[in-house]
């Protein structure tokens, strides 16, 4: 079955721009979490969602928004963009069992200059 | 605050052998950690889970251990190939009131050298 697919794999914006990146999780997950993940701080959660509600958010400034479809596909945006959100941003899906795990996508590197 | 701590140096290990990698937590006891295999430019790929109340887990040459006296989880992969070179991370869940989300170790690069 197809995986966790994220798009674009990688984006180069400048310093001030807004960003969309988009997840389309495995067929039947309901939920969908983003992770951002750089060398010095690894993988940071950003927010959750599940049936179009989002159930919980990181502790990130307010330009980090995201949404989810009825479709389950979801989708993030950084607005304002800095130097600091290089990085590489990860999406990933599960039925919310905790003994099947999170599958997550290749990611979506994101650098700003 | 929770924390996951995993070794940052990486581990270099003969291929055959075992290898040993190390998470420890903070705080209270989490329900349960994961662990995950990540190569480079790839997202996280889920390995094992084990619960609290499980003092090991195994799945074909790895093996998970839990021990919450020393706060630690084990994580063993053993008869060792150059395809298990990646690094491993390893999580718990969040916070009490927080849920729906992991909090990641640094993770752990292994190197298995033929």
């Amino acid at each position: 079955k197809a995986g966790v697919t994220q798009t674009p794999r990688y984006l180069i914006k400048t310093r001030g721009q807004q960003v969309t990146l988009s997840c389309s999780p495995i067929s039947g997950h309901r939920s969908v979490s983003w992770y951002q993940q750089t060398p010095g701080q690894g993988l940071q959660f950003l927010f959750e969602y599940f049936s179009e509600t989002q159930r919980n958010k990181g502790n990130f400034p307010g330009r980090f928004s995201g949404r989810q479809f009825s479709n389950s596909r979801s989708e993030m945006n950084v607005s304002t963009l800095e130097l600091g959100d290089s990085a590489l941003y990860l999406c990933a899906s599960s039925l919310g069992v905790a003994e099947d795990g999170y599958t997550f996508g290749s990611g979506t590197r994101l650098t700003v200059v | 605050s929770q924390k996951i701590e995993q070794n940052s140096e990486a581990l270099n290990i003969q291929e055959g052998k075992t290898a040993t990698l190390t998470c420890n937590y903070t705080n209270y006891s989490p329900a349960y950690l994961q662990w995950y295999r990540q190569d480079p430019g790839r997202g996280p790929v889920f390995l094992l889970l084990i619960r609290e109340n499980e003092k090991e887990k195994r799945k074909e040459r790895l093996k998970v251990t839990f021990d919450t006296t020393l706060k630690q989880s084990l994580f063993h992969i053993t008869a060792s190939q150059p395809a298990d070179s990646a690094t491993y991370l390893c999580a718990r869940e969040g916070p009490l009131g927080s849920n729906y989300q992991l909090i990641w170790g640094a993770g752990t690069k292994l190197i298995i050298k033929p």
